[in-house]
């Protein structure tokens, strides 16, 4: 299957512990996404990335979030000190950003999702 | 006030029945609008997608943007059980095209 994957698919943590989730991408798409969705809502930008460099970061991305992606391949997004609202799907996108630059559309192909539930 | 509004239904129909499926969206700088269905437990695929007013089909979809209303829809004609899911309508603006906006989508059953 060459589509986006995500892991773990399903995470149990208690409150104030640290988690990590693992996105990769399609393997020629140079843009990825993070989004975050709970229960009954659409999902919500956190960040994307072009190759290695973050360019946009939502307001919802408080300083506990982190988002990397060192080889421009594969992300990871940490948690730091994980609450109750955290709990969350957190899906990664993925894109084949063109020559347009950021005001280009690209189609996002969305991963299944690790689904966060903070105790 | 979100930026996008979506009737969360549920909405039930009866298979073969004509759906409607709605959104108004409050930024008039929207220019890429999306529809994407979401099965339960998975991630969401994109159905259709139109670049500022008009109509577009594919198969049994048709998506409507005008966006002197602000206001798009997706209509599925021959409705199928396999239909059943939720469908999000998404936007973004031409400055920030990889930020897409989400509705809170709409839930919509089909009844064999």
């Amino acid at each position: 299957d060459t589509g986006v994957s995500q892991d773990p698919r399903h995470k149990i943590t208690k409150r104030g512990q640290n988690v990590t989730f693992r996105c990769d991408p399609i393997s020629e798409h140079n843009r990825l996404y993070w989004y975050r969705q709970t229960l009954g809502q659409g999902p919500e930008f956190l960040t994307y990335f072009q190759n290695e460099a973050q360019l946009e970061k939502s307001r919802l991305l408080s300083d506990r979030f982190s988002a990397e992606r060192p080889k421009g391949s594969f992300s990871t997004l940490e948690i730091q000190r994980t609450e109750q609202g955290d709990s969350a799907m957190y899906l990664c996108a993925s894109s084949l950003g063109l020559a347009g630059g950021p005001s280009s559309y690209n189609e996002q192909f969305f991963g299944p999702g690790t689904r966060l539930t903070v105790l | 006030q979100k930026e996008v509004e979506q009737d969360p239904g549920p909405l039930s129909v009866p298979e073969g029945a004509i759906v409607s499926l709605n959104c108004t969206y409050s930024n008039s700088a929207f220019q890429y609008f999306m529809w994407y269905r979401q099965y339960s437990r998975k991630g969401p695929e994109l159905l259709m997608y139109t670049y500022s007013s008009g109509n577009k089909e594919d198969g049994r979809f048709t998506a409507q943007v005008d966006k002197s209303s602000k206001y798009i829809s997706l209509f599925i004609r021959d409705s199928q059980p396999s239909d059943s899911a939720t469908y999000l309508c998404a936007m973004s603006t031409y400055s920030s095209a990889s930020k897409i906006i989400f509705g809170s989508g709409t839930r919509l059953s089909i009844r064999p």
